[in-house]
């Protein structure tokens, strides 16, 4: 079983679309987490939830919504696609005293 | 302010041959986890090893060991034996109360093994 499943792994869409990507963890965390990964392969936290209540919003456009259903799910809705969010997007999940456990993540690609 | 700082953007090492990848951080909270992850070019995010800042003992997972020397705010990744598999971004990361629970990362390192 996958400890950390997202979907789609890869999406290509068009400027001005919206599109989610979801995310799914069976290992009872607590914490969930969002991830961009830029083209120089830089990580930068996007948004922290621990049991369904955000903790973390880094300076990330409001068109980025997450949402967080139940503490095993945080699914990330972006609206207004732009050429600029092309990344991987990486979802993640900690408990403490555990390490973080990363999706395979989600290629992101505007055209 | 919270920092991790990779100097290395690629590292070349032979197979066999040890390699150690450098990371310094910053942080005034006295209680924090440093992390190292390899990504291959698959792009999987793979845990390799942690070191808490209260821990005594240096790291050893396998082939890797963290050389932690907390006075000079480093962390080191040391693999020995290198394999053509080592082939991959390695990332360095923290987490510190300051950023409630996320990990903040370096900007990684590349290592290319050869033959």
């Amino acid at each position: 079983d996958t400890a950390v499943s997202q979907t789609p792994k890869y999406l290509v869409t068009q400027m001005g679309n919206d599109k989610s990507i979801k995310c799914e963890q069976n290992l009872g965390h607590d914490t969930m987490y969002w991830y961009k990964q830029d083209s120089k392969k830089f990580l930068k936290i996007m948004f922290s939830y621990n049991n369904k209540e955000l903790i973390i919003n880094e300076t990330v456009p409001n068109r980025f919504s997450p949402k967080s259903p139940d503490k095993a799910h945080l699914n990330l809705h972006i609206n207004s696609l732009e050429l600029g969010d092309s990344a991987v997007y990486f979802c993640a999940s900690s408990q403490y005293r555990d390490g973080y456990t990363f999706g395979s993540g989600t290629r992101l690609t505007v055209v | 302010a919270q920092k991790i700082t990779q100097t290395q953007p690629g590292m070349f090492v032979q197979e066999k041959e040890a390699v150690t990848l450098d990371c310094t951080y910053d942080t005034s909270d006295p209680s924090y986890g440093l992390f190292w992850y390899k990504q291959p070019s698959s792009g999987e995010m793979i845990f390799l090893i942690y070191q808490g800042s209260y821990d005594q003992q240096n790291a050893t997972e396998g082939r890797y060991s963290l050389n932690f020397q907390k006075a000079r705010k480093s962390a080191n990744l040391v693999i020995s034996a290198s394999q053509l598999g080592d082939s991959a971004m390695y990332f360095c990361a923290m987490r510190s109360n300051q950023a409630g629970t996320a990990l903040i990362f370096g900007k990684g390192t590349t290592l290319s093994v050869s033959s």
